[in-house]
């Protein structure tokens, strides 16, 4: 059973045109995590919820935002898409970000931009 | 330096071969550590976490020593199935930093 969702699987946008990509999860799980990840590099967090509170990385560009409404939803709102944002986009979600559990990931979402 | 650092692939090995992965990490702070696979176009999966007694599952066994700051991972007995690519990752302060990746390749 599918822990972590990430819907679409795929999405395809206009240069410039504002693009959300969404994550729910059913493990109850207090953090989650947004990555993006470009064609044969290592996953580079954005930022991450621990419950409510918004933790962005340093250099996460301001195109990026993120909403998480609920415990279960977390979305990544990306403003003015550019050609270089294209990438897959991971949702991970663990218990506690100081913790020693890993962190369970979802499909993905592979954002292409025309 | 890279916070995480693994060897450059790809590994070409034959299947039955014997296959080792060496990662090296700069944050002697570093809490906890993993392996993960992730295989072409997909997400990453967890393939065992890391203690520094070292740990074994099956075919696979994953050796830490902290004073080094290194991570290993070996597979015996390479299956076909095993072609991916292996994340070395560190979990420092909450977050996980990944390193590149070593990409295997198990050939007939």
């Amino acid at each position: 059973d599918a822990m972590v969702i990430q819907n679409p699987r795929y999405q395809v946008t206009q240069f410039g045109k504002p693009v959300t990509l969404s994550c729910s999860q059913t493990l109850n799980h207090n953090v989650m995590y947004w990555y993006q990840q470009k064609s044969s590099q290592a996953p580079k967090l954005l930022f991450h919820y621990y419950d409510k509170d918004f933790n962005n990385e340093a250099d996460t560009p301001d195109n990026f935002q993120s909403r998480r409404p609920n415990t279960s939803f977390c979305f990544l709102d990306i403003r003015s898409p550019g050609l270089g944002d294209a990438a897959m986009y991971l949702c991970a979600t663990s218990f506690f970000p100081q913790g020693v559990q890993p962190q369970h990931f979802g499909d993905g979402t592979r954002l292409s931009i025309l | 330096r890279k916070e995480v650092e693994q060897d450059p692939g790809p590994f070409n090995v034959p299947e039955g071969a014997t296959v080792a992965f060496n990662c090296t990490y700069s944050n002697s702070a570093s809490q906890s550590f993993f392996w993960y696979r992730q295989d072409c176009r997909k997400e990453p999966k967890l393939l065992m976490s890391v203690y520094s007694s070292g740990n074994e599952d099956g075919r696979f066994t994953a050796q830490l020593n902290r004073a080094s700051q290194y991570i290993s991972l070996l597979i015996r007995d390479s299956k076909l199935s095993d072609s991916a690519t292996y994340l070395c990752v560190v979990n420092w302060g909450g977050k996980l930093i990944f390193g590149q990746g070593t990409e295997l390749s198990v050939k007939p």
